[in-house]
């Protein structure tokens, strides 16, 4: 297995531009999550899924739009970027069930937004 | 909103000595408490958790001691060794799969 997987690695972008980060996992997790991570804040939680169709506002939504059409990928939007966006962007799949929750992280995305 | 609270924000120990890190949560329906280990340019990996039933688990070098009346755990690593060095955070949620509140981390450096 792969386990989680993103990309690009690296993004500079200027501000206003649109991107979308890929995630993918071959795990058959049910749940996943984007976080973002900011110097001294550890990770925030933007959005997360429960299953293929159905997503949810973390903790720090607003400027980020997410969907999730499969159980393997969930993109994560940028509409219009801003340079408070800058920042180190994880993706995480979770097996539902009693017992479960290990969070497997991808490798992260880089983003600078000029 | 509920919050994770985790001192020290850096730790430096000597090899072969022990490294604690203690975190205080807010939310009082919390019943998961995992503990994540993030190696530079890389994700957090888990290295242990424990559930709100449980004071205190053990994993070989590691363990995480649990006191859900002061609302606060802890991490304790035993015999550190240079590949112990890395930003650990402590992590807390309703269940083990629901949204959960990440700390904001302690950096550990073991000096050989």
């Amino acid at each position: 297995n792969a386990g989680v997987t993103q990309t690009p690695k690296f993004q500079v972008l200027k501000t206003g531009q649109s991107m979308t980060l890929q995630c993918a996992q071959d795990m058959n997790h049910e749940y996943m999550s984007w976080y973002r991570q900011d110097p001294g804040m550890g990770l925030r939680l933007i959005h997360y899924s429960v299953g293929a169709g159905i997503t949810d506002q973390g903790e720090v939504p607003n400027g980020y739009n997410v969907s999730r059409s499969t159980t393997e990928d969930f993109p994560l939007r940028l509409l219009s970027a801003a340079p408070s966006q800058t920042s180190v962007y994880f993706c995480a799949s979770t097996k539902a069930g009693l017992g479960q929750g290990t969070q497997y992280f991808g490798p992260g995305t880089r983003l600078t937004v000029l | 909103g509920e919050n994770v609270e985790q001192h020290p924000s850096t730790l430096s120990v000597q090899e072969g000595d022990s490294a604690v890190i203690k975190c205080t949560y807010s939310d009082s329906a919390s019943n998961y408490f995992p503990w994540y280990k993030q190696e530079l340019g890389k994700g957090p990996q888990l290295i242990i958790d424990i559930r709100s039933n449980v004071g205190e688990k053990k994993d070989q070098r590691i363990a995480v001691t649990l006191n859900k009346t002061a609302k606060h755990f802890s991490l304790h690593i035993t015999e550190t060794q240079p590949e112990d060095s890395a930003v650990y955070f402590c992590v807390n949620g309703k269940t083990s799969y629901d949204k959960v509140i990440f700390g904001p981390g302690t950096s550990l450096s073991v000096i050989p």
